[in-house]
């Protein structure tokens, strides 16, 4: 079945990067996208950027430019968000999902589970 | 003011329909969006709904009910998601969702109970 596998929870202070795996399964991994979408502790969705897996092109959100990159390997179907210059409030459920084309417009059909990253001192 | 505008709060019985906005800030012309809705259960990822663009183009997920159906209100500028025949099961967080010069856009999202 079609499925994103992310990596495990994460804590780290203050300054630091973070780097977030999403393992796709079950589908042709270069023929979609790949969004990331992070939610703070009680807040809503905030989408953070996405990937093409076919030639890497990247669109990032202008909040998080110059702090964020995804980045994909074709070999093993995965992809990868890191952000750097943690703060506090970068604490958040990380989420990657499929991006899936409908008339020319993308929307996130599979999701992973999420990724718990916290940042504190 | 926030480009996707969506109630904090709504409440309805179960068997009764609910109707959930999305409104677009003044200036954004609705009829040039597709509206995306998902719906979020706590601790788990969102799901995708469906999205609506027109009666004839829009999209429903898979396995969604058709008892989500979507529309638009061009007079109150917004997008329209309505549950008829409500369910405890539906009792979650919803967000509607734009792509906006090149990124997307999420709505702050409606807490629906069913109560």
């Amino acid at each position: 079945q079609v499925q994103l596998v992310q990596s495990g929870a994460e804590v780290k202070k203050p300054g630091a990067s973070v780097k977030v795996s999403c393992k796709a399964s079950g589908y042709t991994f270069t023929s979609y996208g790949i969004s990331w979408v992070r939610q703070a502790p009680g807040q809503g969705l905030e989408w953070m950027g996405w990937i093409s897996a076919y030639n890497g092109n990247t669109n990032y959100a202008q909040k998080l430019q110059g702090r964020v990159t995804m980045t994909t390997d074709t070999s093993t179907s995965t992809a990868y968000m890191e952000l750097r210059s943690l703060r506090s409030d970068d604490t958040a459920v990380y989420y990657c999902a499929r991006l899936t084309m409908v008339q020319g417009e993308g929307y996130m059909d599979v999701w992973g589970k999420g990724t718990t990253v916290t940042v504190s001192s | 003011q926030p480009v996707l505008t969506q109630p904090t709060s709504l409440s309805a019985s179960p068997g009764a329909s609910a109707r959930l906005t999305c409104t677009l800030r003044s200036g954004i012309n609705l009829g040039s969006y597709r509206i995306f809705w998902y719906q979020q259960k706590p601790e788990s990822p969102p799901r995708y709904l469906l999205s609506y663009y027109s009666d004839s183009s829009k999209h429903q997920g898979s396995g969604v009910p058709s008892r989500f159906s979507g529309s638009k209100d061009a007079s109150s500028n917004a997008g329209i998601l309505v549950i008829s025949g409500l369910q405890s099961e539906d009792e979650a967080d919803y967000y509607c969702m734009i792509w906006h010069s090149s990124a997307v856009v999420f709505g702050g999202g409606t807490k629906l109970t069913v109560l």
